[in-house]
């Protein structure tokens, strides 16, 4: 079993609707969780981290984490074509999952 | 801005040679690593390092060694390359361990192998 699971998509929204990325985990005493994102060619880069269960916003971007299911999200209201990426999810640091392409469609 | 910065973006490189990947980070950040980015299979941990001489295998260290004899410098070297060592070398840097600011990426060197 993987340590990060994630549809690797394509996932397609149409421009201004809510975007809902989801991770799965499989260590259950993983404290802390990223997300990334990277657009083709380019390195990732840090969007996110939340430790505690619940909610974090930031901006148009709000992660979700739920512990006892073992569940991380991320959600992008008011998606824009600029959005379009793959997203990254880590836990612990260390581990991706291999990602989600995000397509926001005009 | 922390800046990460890997010596070279595109590399070819023969079959049985030596291969070195050089990364500088310039904002004092005690930890360094190593990953190797491939489609389908996302990022995969190589080495990690948490301080100067100090080395840790990550997931896949089978047929790379590492260095850091500064704090700055995370070497990554392929012994002898081969051609399923063909991929996208990406280091990263974060504060400190356990650190919970997540990572900084250079922008990866994407290497051949033929």
């Amino acid at each position: 079993q993987k340590e990060v699971e994630q549809n690797s998509g394509p996932l397609s929204v149409p421009e201004g609707a809510i975007a809902s990325l989801n991770c799965t985990y499989s260590d259950r005493v993983s404290q802390s969780f990223f997300w990334y994102r990277q657009y083709s060619g380019k390195s990732p880069e840090l969007i996110m981290s939340i430790y505690s269960n619940g909610d974090k916003e930031d901006g148009r971007f709000t992660a979700q984490l739920n512990k006892a299911s073992q569940y991380v999200s991320l959600l992008i209201r008011d998606s824009q074509p600029s959005d379009s990426a793959t997203y990254l999810c880590a836990v612990k640091e260390f581990y991706f999952g291999s990602g989600t392409k995000l397509n926001v469609k005009p | 801005d922390v800046k990460v910065t890997q010596s070279s973006r595109y590399l070819v490189k023969r079959t049985g040679e030596k291969v070195f990947l050089e990364c500088v980070q310039d904002m004092d950040h005690e930890n360094m690593f190593w990953y190797r980015q491939d489609p389908g299979l996302g990022l995969r941990l190589i080495y990690f390092s948490y301080d100067v001489k100090m080395k840790e295998k990550g997931d896949i260290p089978e047929g790379y060694s590492v260095s850091r004899e500064k704090k700055e410098r995370f070497s990554l070297i392929l012994e002898s390359a081969s051609t399923n060592q063909t991929s996208m070398y990406l280091c990263a840097s974060s504060f400190a361990p356990g650190s919970h600011y997540g990572y900084t990426f250079g922008s990866g060197t994407r290497l051949t192998v033929v």
